[in-house]
Formats: C-alpha cells, structure tokens, sequence
C-alpha cells in the first residue's frame, strides 16, 4: 500500500535554532518527492522537488534530503525564524500503470518557533 | 501573475443545502484537483480532472460534484448528501508530475 509518513507529529523550537523533519514512504514506482510549507488557513507553497537521482536540494535555509534506497526524506531547517511556524507537508508522486500519476501525502508535521 | 484562485474563503452552510465552491487557475495546467483537509490528517483527494470535459473520482467522492467546462474552472459543489461537510477545502492544478500549484483554500462551515 502506498503510504506516507511523517515524524514528528509537532515540534517547538526556539528561533535561531535547526530542526530536521523526516518522511518516510512505502510508494511505489517512485517519481519524484516534494516538501510544501503550509501556513494555517492557507494553501501549501512548494519548497522542493526531488527526483529519484537527486540526494539533496536547498532552497534557501531549507534543505531536502532523498535517500531512494532506504525510501526516506529529511527536511532540515537552518537558523529557525518565527516565520517558519506551519505545517510541513511531504508528498510523494507514484507512477500509475497507465502512465498517469498519483499523489500520495503524509499528514504534515506542525512546526512551532519560539520567540 | 498567473495563479490559481479560490473563493470564498470563508463559506457557511445551512443542513440540507448545496453550495458551490469556485477554482480559477490562469497558468495554463491541465489537471486540477480538490482536496479536502480535517485536523490531524493528510489531504484527502475528492475528484481530479486531467482534460476539459472530464473529471475522476478521488477516494472520498461521496457527496461531492464537479465539472470541468473550461480549462481555467474547476468548481466543487458539496451536495446535502455530504453528510459532514466542515472542513478545508484546497484546489490545486498542476502541469504533468510537476507537483501542485495550490489556493489558499475555502473553510466551509456547517451552521
């Protein structure tokens, strides 16, 4: 069964500091993984996109990590600030038999910075 | 800019009434999506739509209808048949595998 899973359910730091978020999946034929950003009340926003060769992606002071063999993800930030407060959703695309795709999404993880 | 637009934001229904929830998207994808979100879970996919004139069904359909009479709209309506409607409602497009654009959602409220 395809599936996505995201640990740990909520985090609180304090600004300034790094925090990792992991997402482990079971999808399969893999096709690409992406990490969103979602603010409450608001839509996800895209922060990166990994396909099956790539092993590290940044953007800015968010870095992805894909390890294809072992099927997990990190997402680490760096020099947390309060903006970072949301939830961070991992979301891994399957290819379908008919050469469509499908999207499967892991329940986020709610990231609280403190002042 | 192009992107895709969601509205209301904020929605309330009456028991036993149909409402219709609007998505606009003017970056030309072909696919577009609605999904419904509830605390504590994943987003859950309520109908797709890859082409104009033709729609699927997700895997929590019940309740729910779309159409898809032009490329740029994807509106959803929640029937009186949806028996527990609250929740956040997000519609998304997106080119082939590239990942989602998504709105900034609809919160539809049962009064």
């Amino acid at each position: 069964k395809n599936q996505v899973e995201q640990s740990p359910q909520s985090l609180i730091i304090l600004e300034g500091k790094n925090c990792t978020l992991q997402c482990n999946y079971t999808v399969s034929p893999f096709s690409n993984l992406r990490w969103y950003k979602q603010d409450t009340g608001r839509g996800p926003v895209s922060l990166t996109i990994m396909t099956f060769s790539e092993n590290t992606k940044s953007n800015g002071r968010y870095t992805a990590t894909l390890d294809a063999d072992t099927k997990q993800s990190s997402l680490h930030i760096t020099a947390s600030q309060l903006s970072d407060s949301a939830s961070y959703i991992c979301v891994v695309s399957a290819i379908k038999d008919e050469g469509t795709y499908k999207y499967i999404f892991g329940t986020g993880t709610r990231l609280k910075v403190l002042a | 800019d192009g992107g895709i637009t969601q509205s209301p934001k904020y929605l309330f229904r009456k028991e036993g009434q149909n409402v219709t929830l609007s998505c606009e998207q003017n970056l030309n994808h072909d696919a577009m999506y609605w999904y419904r979100q509830d605390p504590g879970q994943g987003l859950r996919l309520i109908y797709y739509s890859q082409i104009v004139n033709d729609f699927q069904k997700g895997d929590i359909a019940e309740g729910y209808s779309v159409s898809r009479e032009k490329k740029e709209s994807f509106p959803l309506t929640v029937t009186s048949a949806q028996k527990n409607p609250t929740a956040f409602y997000l519609c998304a497009s997106s080119p082939e595998n590239y990942g989602y654009t998504f709105g900034s959602g609809t919160r539809l409220t049962v009064v």
